[in-house]
C-alpha cells in the first residue's frame, strides 16, 4: 500500500524549530519528487516547498524562504522539512504529499497524488 | 506568481444536482491544473489532473474542462459523499499556487 507517515509536529514557541518528518512506503521513493502543504486553521490549502528525487532542486513558497528547509534520504525513503524562527503564522497542518514528474519546459513537479494524513504545527507562547 | 480566483466559495446543493465551479488564473498555464476534494479532518484527494483527467478510482460523475485561464469542475449528479471543499491548484510555474477552495453544503 502506498502510504505517507508525517510525524513532528507540536506546540513551539515563537522563534522556536521544529523538524518534520514524512516516512514513504509501498512506492519507489527516489523516483518521485516531493511536496510539503499546508492549512492553517480554517483556511485553504497553501503550498510550502518541494524537493527533486535526488535533492538537487528545491523551491520554496515566499513566506518560509530561509526559514524552512526542505531534505530527503533516499536511503531511508523519508522527507524532512527543517523550521526555522517559527511564527505564529506557521501554525497549521503541515501534510507531506507526492509529486507525479509533468513535462512544462523541463520536468518538474507536477500534481499531487498520493498525501498523508498531515501532522500539526502550533506556534505560540 | 500565478494568482487563482475559484468561485463560488460556497455552493448549496442538493443530492441529484449538477454543479459547477469555476476556477480562473491570472495568466494563461495552458492544461496544468488539478483539482482536489477534502473532507473536515481529512487530507486532501486528488481527483483530476490536466486539467480534464480523471484521476484512477474517481467516479466518472466528476469531470474537468478548460485551458489557459479558464477552467471547470463539473459533478454531474451530485451524492452525498460529495459534500466536502474542493480545491484547484496550478502546477505551470513556482511558487504553485491553490485556489480559495470551494464548499460544497447541503442545501
Amino acid at each position: 500500500e502506498v502510504q505517507l507517515v508525517e510525524s513532528g509536529g507540536g506546540l513551539v514557541q515563537p522563534g522556536g524549530s521544529l523538524r518534520l518528518s514524512c516516512a514513504a512506503s509501498g512506492f519507489t521513493f527516489s523516483s518521485y519528487w516531493m511536496s510539503w502543504v499546508r492549512q492553517a486553521p480554517g483556511k485553504g490549502l497553501e503550498w510550502v516547498a518541494n524537493i527533486k528525487q535526488d535533492g538537487s532542486e528545491k523551491y520554496y513558497v515566499d513566506s518560509v524562504k530561509g526559514r524552512f528547509t526542505i531534505s530527503r534520504d533516499n536511503a531511508k525513503n523519508s522527507l524532512y522539512l527543517q523550521m526555522n524562527s517559527l511564527r505564529a503564522e506557521d501554525t497549521a497542518v503541515y501534510y507531506c504529499a507526492r509529486a507525479r514528474v509533468v513535462v512544462v519546459v523541463n520536468p518538474t513537479a507536477g500534481y499531487m497524488d498520493v498525501w498523508g494524513k498531515g501532522t500539526t504545527v502550533t506556534v505560540s507562547s | 506568481v500565478i494568482w487563482m480566483t475559484q468561485s463560488p466559495s460556497l455552493l448549496s446543493a442538493s443530492t441529484g444536482d449538477r454543479v459547477t465551479i469555476s476556477c480562473r488564473m491570472s495568466q494563461g498555464i495552458s492544461s496544468y491544473l488539478a483539482w482536489y476534494q477534502q473532507k473536515p479532518g481529512k487530507a486532501p484527494e486528488l481527483l483530476i489532473y490536466a486539467a480534464s483527467t480523471l484521476q484512477s478510482g474517481v467516479p466518472s460523475r466528476f469531470s474537468g474542462s478548460g485551458s489557459g485561464t479558464d477552467f471547470t469542475l463539473t459533478i454531474s449528479c451530485l451524492q452525498s459523499e460529495d459534500f466536502a471543499t474542493y480545491y484547484c491548484q496550478q502546477y505551470y510555474s513556482f511558487p504553485r499556487t491553490f485556489g480559495q477552495g470551494t464548499k460544497v453544503e447541503i442545501k
